[in-house]
């Protein structure tokens, strides 16, 4: 049973464009719901994250948005730059559970 | 600080040996866990410790997996015999709070 399910499995865009990568959860306990990006050879690295009493977070070009009664998240990635060439993992937390939940991941490749 | 360190980077080994992984949490965090990485299935949570108790393990595949924590700068994954399908990245993980958890650079394992 996958509890969160992520989408696109790969993502093809051109240098300025915007990335949107899509997670969608069923658990309603879930109370906590970073993003991870992974280069390869390395581990994964934690990008931005939310919390469901908001409906976006903002860091940089790095944008969430969530939305609960839909129980979607979602994120973008403005000005995409070969540089955020990189695997993209969404992830939810239980509250008071230390047990993250990661979706399959995304192969964002940005072209120059 | 270093970061979360895991030994050795890479390993390469016959069917039917031991294996032992080995990992350095970053130093104050009381969350470990041990997660498994491949194209198939993804990021795998194998198992976590918390205060260097375990606490959940039911993503151990087998018994050929054991864990331990001796102390809260060590952990390692052994897997006693060793099988082709074992053949994945692990990685190592430590947290202080739920969600923010800070990967280590893997350890790429191929059983043959």
């Amino acid at each position: 049973q996958q509890q969160v399910k992520q989408s696109p499995q790969s993502l093809i865009v051109q240098k300025g464009g915007i990335s949107i990568i899509n997670c969608a959860y069923e658990n309603t306990a879930f109370d906590y719901f970073p993003w991870y990006q992974q280069f390869p050879g390395k581990g994964p690295a934690l990008l931005i994250a939310i919390r469901p009493d908001v409906s976006e977070k903002k860091e940089g070009r790095f944008t969430i948005s969530f939305n609960k009664s839909a129980k979607q998240f979602s994120l973008h990635i403005m000005d995409s730059q070969p540089g955020d060439s990189a695997t993209y993992f969404c992830a939810a937390l239980k509250g008071g559970s230390e047990k993250l939940v990661f979706g399959k991941g995304t192969k964002l490749t940005v072209n120059p | 600080d270093a970061g979360v360190i895991q030994s050795p980077r890479h390993e390469v080994t016959e069917m039917g040996q031991e294996v032992t992984l080995r990992c350095k949490p970053i130093s104050g965090h009381n969350s470990l866990f041990w997660y498994r990485q491949t194209m198939m299935r993804g990021l795998e949570l194998l198992i976590y410790f918390n205060n260097n108790v375990p606490i959940d393990d039911s993503g151990m595949p087998e018994d050929r997996f054991s864990a331990k924590m001796p102390n809260a700068s060590f952990s390692t994954l052994k897997i006693q015999p060793s099988e082709p399908r074992d053949s994945a990245v692990y990685f190592c993980a430590s947290s202080l709070r739920g969600g923010r958890a800070f990967f280590g650079q893997g350890t790429r394992l191929t059983v043959v």
